[in-house]
């Protein structure tokens, strides 16, 4: 099976900050990763999806990158709405299998 | 506007059966893949299984096979999840989640299933 190793767990930054996550794969997932953001008590929300696109209607200052075993999602500058716990999610194709990160909980400083 | 609204959570004894159900709106159910995701409480996500456009294909996760049965209606527009032999690491809110080819774009609100005695 698929290891997601997602860092760091908890981050807290300022308003206006960029601000990174990573997730690692325990192999090769060429662009099979997607990325949510979870509010408190509420549903996980898609922001990207297959690495790097932007799912419709999120903010462009969201974005994704990376392919193979390294990826990063990255806030350009953090706004307030912003805090969350945000989750990579990786899948497999055959079958479609998934496994999601251990989260990143971000906070305001 | 999509829209996945979950019932059945409730509170079970370990060993027993529960059964989820979810009604989906807004979009044409028969084209998507649907799936159920879950939180344990204070804990990270956890997919649990999907199940493909006409039923014909279903997974699960590893923790649940053998005990949970993930169906559809596409006649009714509503997704299932038959838990049988509950135990209390599978006390989590459930959701229901659009996708599960490649990705979970839509979300309901989840419903709550503990299991204790």
């Amino acid at each position: 099976d698929i290891q997601m190793t997602q860092s760091p767990s908890s981050l807290s930054a300022s308003v206006g900050d960029r601000v990174t996550i990573t997730c690692q794969a325990s192999q090769d997932i060429r662009k099979y990763l997607n990325w949510y953001q979870q509010k408190p008590g509420k549903a996980p929300k898609l922001l990207i999806y297959d690495a790097s696109t932007l799912q419709t209607g999120v903010p462009s200052r969201f974005s994704g990158s990376g392919s193979g075993t390294d990826f990063t999602f990255t806030i350009s500058s953090l706004q307030p709405e912003d805090i969350a716990t945000y989750y990579c999610q990786q899948y497999d194709n055959v079958p479609p299998r998934h496994t999601f990160g251990q989260g990143t909980k971000l906070d305001i400083k | 506007e999509v829209y996945l609204v979950e019932s059945g959570g409730a509170l079970v004894q370990p060993g027993g059966s529960l059964r989820l159900s979810c009604a989906a709106s807004g979009f044409s159910f028969s084209d998507y893949w649907m799936s159920w995701v879950r939180q344990a409480p204070g804990k990270g996500l956890e997919w649990v299984a999907n199940i493909k456009v006409d039923g014909s294909e279903k997974y699960y996760v590893d923790s649940v096979k053998g005990r949970f049965t993930i169906s559809r209606d596409n006649a009714k527009n509503s997704l299932y999840l038959q838990m049988n032999s509950l135990r209390a690491d599978d006390t989590a809110v459930y959701y229901c989640a659009r996708g599960g080819r490649y990705r979970f774009d839509y979300w309901g609100q989840g419903t709550l299933v503990t299991v204790s005695s």
